[in-house]
């Protein structure tokens, strides 16, 4: 069972918005630790999606977008498009940043 | 450009030792952590440990402590995640991450390691 709790799976159409939550606690999320986001396509490592809460490095789209409120975090992705589908990951740390914890992943489906 | 490029893909079976390697490169080798995380096929991300190239400090998961090695070759600018005895259970793709920032995401990622333990 994965510490940050994420939905399984999202569905949305062509052109759509979805969002995907992420829940922490006051150990990880909760402590002023940023939240990070991470797309899998299938077939390929990981890729940074949103670092820190809210930005998007260079070449993320800004379809892409994050927040961040108290124990939560919430993924939403706008226009959704075919190659958007695959697995979302949050990320954060526990409260000595010592060790790094993972959502168990959402699968989107387009 | 940042690369992170592991080794590849590798069958064993349960009690043999295997060593895989990440080699950096686009970056100053010793200015960011690597981590190790492992994904079993279909599941999530699970982070393994990391280590501090500029002076192989490590930190694991009390989930893989004592059964994983993590270390580093500066002058190869290379990582290294080893077993001394293989279990079934350690089959999964396993990936390097160069993690970045004051909050250390994994901002860079190697293409993933396969490893396969059967007898």
């Amino acid at each position: 069972q994965s510490v940050l709790t994420q939905p399984p799976s999202v569905s949305g159409a062509p052109g759509q918005r979805v969002t995907i939550s992420c829940t922490g606690n006051s150990s990880n999320v909760g402590t002023h630790h940023e939240v990070h986001w991470y797309q899998q396509i299938p077939g390929t490592a990981p890729k940074l999606l949103i670092y820190n809460n809210i930005y998007r490095p260079s070449g993320i789209p800004d379809r892409f977008s994050a927040s961040k409120s108290g124990t939560s975090s919430s993924l939403a992705i706008s226009g959704l498009r075919p190659e958007d589908e695959g697995d979302y990951f949050c990320q954060s740390c526990d409260s000595r940043m010592t060790h790094w914890v993972f959502g168990g992943g959402t699968k989107l489906t387009v | 450009e940042v690369q992170l490029v592991q080794s590849g893909a590798e069958v064993k079976k349960p009690g043999e030792s295997l060593r895989i390697s990440c080699k950096g490169s686009g970056y100053i080798f010793t200015n960011s952590w690597i981590s190790w995380v492992r994904q079993v096929p279909g599941k999530g991300l699970e982070w393994m440990g990391r280590i501090d190239p500029s002076d192989s400090y490590t930190k694991y998961s009390s989930s893989f402590e004592g059964h994983v090695t993590i270390s580093v070759d500066q002058a190869r600018t290379t990582a290294y995640l080893q077993w001394s005895s293989l279990r079934a259970s350690d089959s999964a793709i396993y990936y390097c991450a160069r993690q970045q920032g004051s909050s250390f995401y994994f901002g860079s990622w190697g293409q993933g390691t396969p490893v396969s333990v059967s007898s």
